[in-house]
């Protein structure tokens, strides 16, 4: 199975402030890492698809980059309604996936 | 609008079964693949099932192989999630989540219903 590990496991920020987060695979799976966003007693919400394709509705200031083993969700200036959680997910093989989450709060 | 929207979650004992569903609406359900993710309470993600569109194939992790079985009524536009011999280790929040292919991301996800095993 591939294994997804996310660091940080917790970041504290600033409102205003740009943050990258890591996702890292345990081996080589091209672009094949998707990333969510989930709220307090939400669903999870899709982000980025293929490592760094944007979904529509999704703000501007999210963005996805890597390829291989290692990747980062960018959240450019980051808001009020963005602390959340982050998790990654690998679309690879089977089984899926995911990462432990990282998750995003107030400093 | 696409809606997702699970039900036949509550307390069950080990060893026991139950059956979710989930009745989805605001797009063609028949071409999409469907799939299962839980979510232990305070803890991560995890697949559970995926079906293919004509529900011939259907994928599992070994964690529930065996035990569930994925299922679908394309007529009615709905999924299902039979659990057998459950475990309190299936005690999550189990999510109807949408796919293309068996191999791919999730883009809609329903609001998820709990299921608790526990005597």
């Amino acid at each position: 199975d591939i294994v997804l590990t996310q660091s940080p496991a917790t970041l504290s920020v600033t409102p205003g402030e740009s943050v990258s987060l890591s996702c890292r695979a345990s081996q080589g799976i091209s672009t094949s890492i998707h990333w969510y966003q989930q709220k307090s007693n939400e669903s999870p919400r899709l982000l980025i698809k293929y490592a760094s394709q944007s979904i529509s509705g999704i703000p501007s200031r999210f963005s996805g980059s890597g390829s291989g083993t290692d990747f980062t969700l960018s959240i450019n200036r980051v808001e009020s309604e963005d602390f959340s959680v982050y998790y990654c997910q690998q679309s690879y093989s089977l089984p899926l996936t995911f990462g432990s989450g990282t998750k995003l709060e107030i400093k | 609008e696409v809606q997702l929207v699970e039900s036949g979650g509550g307390l069950v004992q080990p060893g026991r079964s139950l059956k979710l569903s989930c009745a989805a609406s605001g797009f063609t359900f028949s071409n999409y693949y469907m799939a299962w993710v839980r979510q232990a309470p305070k803890k991560g993600l995890e697949w559970v099932a995926t079906i293919s569109t004509s529900g011939s194939r259907t994928y599992y992790p070994d964690s529930v192989k065996g035990r569930f079985t994925i299922s679908r009524d394309n007529a009615k536009s709905s999924l299902y999630l039979q659990m057998n011999s459950l475990k309190s280790e299936d005690t999550a929040t189990y999510y109807c989540a949408r796919a293309t292919v068996a191999t791919c991301y999730f883009d809609y996800w329903g609001q998820g219903v709990m299921v608790t095993v526990s005597s």
